[in-house]
């Protein structure tokens, strides 16, 4: 399989905890994007990067969340000090430098 | 800020009835726009995409037309089947190359049933 892979699929954890999230991208896509789906909303953005550059960070990215691709391949999501809120699905996508962003299947977030 | 509207479900339809989930956009430029679907435990998928006015993207006999005076993006299927139950995204890039952060909707519903 080709597409975009995000590890782990399911996570729980006690608030405070901090949690890292992996996505791998389809391997000739230079761009790589972090989303997050709340119930019953559309995805909504909070990075992205070409290659290792961050290009934007979204409001949305408090100082406790923290990206990384430091070789240009595969990225981490970082969210530290968790809180309930932060309950969600992270959503990996990637894409080449010209053309449609893909989805991984998420990674699914729970805080207690 | 760019923004996508799309009606709210959930849509409950026969098996073969009509289709329209209506989207609507707000953007400076020149967006592109996409409808992308999420079946029941699976990730997003792109359905169809259009990258100027005008346009028709289609794709598993789904269509949508990109109309620039009404900004408007809606979704269409002629006759759907039961597998088509999923929830639907309209999305926009502000990028004509869709390789800069999606804008979505919040989704819409569709059950289709036999």
């Amino acid at each position: 399989d080709t597409g975009v892979s995000q590890d782990p699929r399911h996570k729980i954890t006690k608030r405070g905890q901090n949690v890292t999230f992996r996505c791998d991208p389809i391997s000739e896509h230079n761009r790589l994007y972090w989303y997050r789906q709340t119930l019953g909303q559309g995805p909504e953005f909070l990075t992205y990067f070409q290659n290792e550059a961050q290009l934007e960070k979204s409001r949305l990215l408090s100082d406790r969340f923290s990206a990384e691709r430091p070789k240009g391949s595969f990225s981490t999501l970082e969210i530290q000090r968790t809180e309930q809120g932060d309950s969600a699905m992270y959503l990996c996508a990637s894409s080449p430098q010209v053309g449609t962003q893909y989805f991984g299947p998420g990674t699914r977030l729970l805080v207690l | 800020g760019d923004s996508v509207t799309q009606m709210e479900g959930p849509v409950t339809l026969s098996e073969e009835a009509f289709l329209t989930i209506n989207c609507t956009y707000t953007a400076t430029g020149y967006p592109s726009l996409f409808w992308y679907v999420q079946y029941p435990g699976e990730g997003l998928q792109l359905l169809l995409k259009a990258t100027k006015a005008d346009d028709k993207g289609s794709n598993k006999g789904f269509e949508a037309t990109y109309r620039k005076e009404t900004t408007s993006f809606h979704l269409e299927k002629g006759s759907v089947q039961v597998s088509d139950s999923a929830v639907y995204f309209c999305a926009l890039t502000d990028s004509g190359e869709g390789n800069t952060p999606l804008v979505f909707g919040k989704g819409t519903r569709l059950s289709v049933i036999a």
